[in-house]
């Protein structure tokens, strides 16, 4: 098994540009979840989908989309890039939705807002 | 105020010495998750230990423990013979039940250095 799977690992960017992070998991997980990590903090959640078709935001959701067409595959959009999105950006997925469950992350893909 | 709180920022060991990295946490739930990754210098974000709050045992994983309080509300790591491959950061992290985002509560993060 693969698990959490990103691409790209890195990518720079020019303000005003658009690209898409993709997110691929073979564990056959409902839950999965895009967060962005600033340098010397902990993450914090972008947005989530507990299944196929269903997303939500999560608590920084601004200048970013997503979608959920099949279970294993969570994109992550960045519209209309701006240097304040230069972040680390972890994708994770998990089996369920209680509190107990465990998330499991991708690699990460480090992005940089020229 | 801050749900996860880590006050040691940076911390240091000798190889072979066991080594109790701080975390304390806030909520009102009486279920919810702890758990603790590990994230070495490459970046990825690698899950170690999972405490839930109605078990009675600290979870154990290997040369990896957790001491649990839940009245003090403080889920420690204890990584007992430490290896210079453990030098990477911490995170504590908390999952409350649904209605929170379904997210993962991370805190700050604690860097640890192995010495030889």
């Amino acid at each position: 098994n693969a698990g959490v799977t990103q691409t790209p690992k890195f990518r720079i960017l020019k303000i005003g540009q658009s690209m898409t992070l993709q997110c691929t998991q073979d564990m056959n997980h409902n839950y999965m979840y895009w967060y962005r990590q600033d340098p010397g903090m902990g993450l914090k959640l972008i947005y989530y989908s507990v299944g196929a078709g269903i997303t939500d935001k999560g608590e920084v959701p601004n200048g970013y989309n997503v979608s959920r067409s099949t279970t294993e595959d969570f994109p992550l959009r960045l519209e209309l890039a701006a240097p304040s999105q230069t972040s680390v950006y972890f994708c994770a997925s998990s089996y369920s939705a209680f509190s107990t469950d465990t998330q499991y992350f991708g690699p990460g893909t480090r992005l940089t807002v020229l | 105020a801050q749900k996860i709180t880590q006050t040691q920022p940076g911390m240091f060991v000798q190889e072979k010495e066991a080594v109790t990295l701080d975390c304390t946490y806030d909520t009102s739930d009486q279920s919810y998750g702890l758990f603790w990754y590990k994230q070495p210098s490459s970046g990825e974000m690698i899950f170690l230990i999972y405490q839930g709050s109605y078990d009675e045992q600290n979870a154990t994983e290997g040369r990896y423990s957790l001491n649990f309080q839940k009245a003090r509300k403080s889920a420690n790591l204890v990584i007992s013979a430490s290896q210079l491959g453990d030098s990477a950061m911490y995170f504590c992290a908390m999952r409350e039940p649904a209605g929170s985002n379904y997210k993962l509560t991370f805190g700050k993060g604690t860097l640890l250095t192995v010495n030889p």
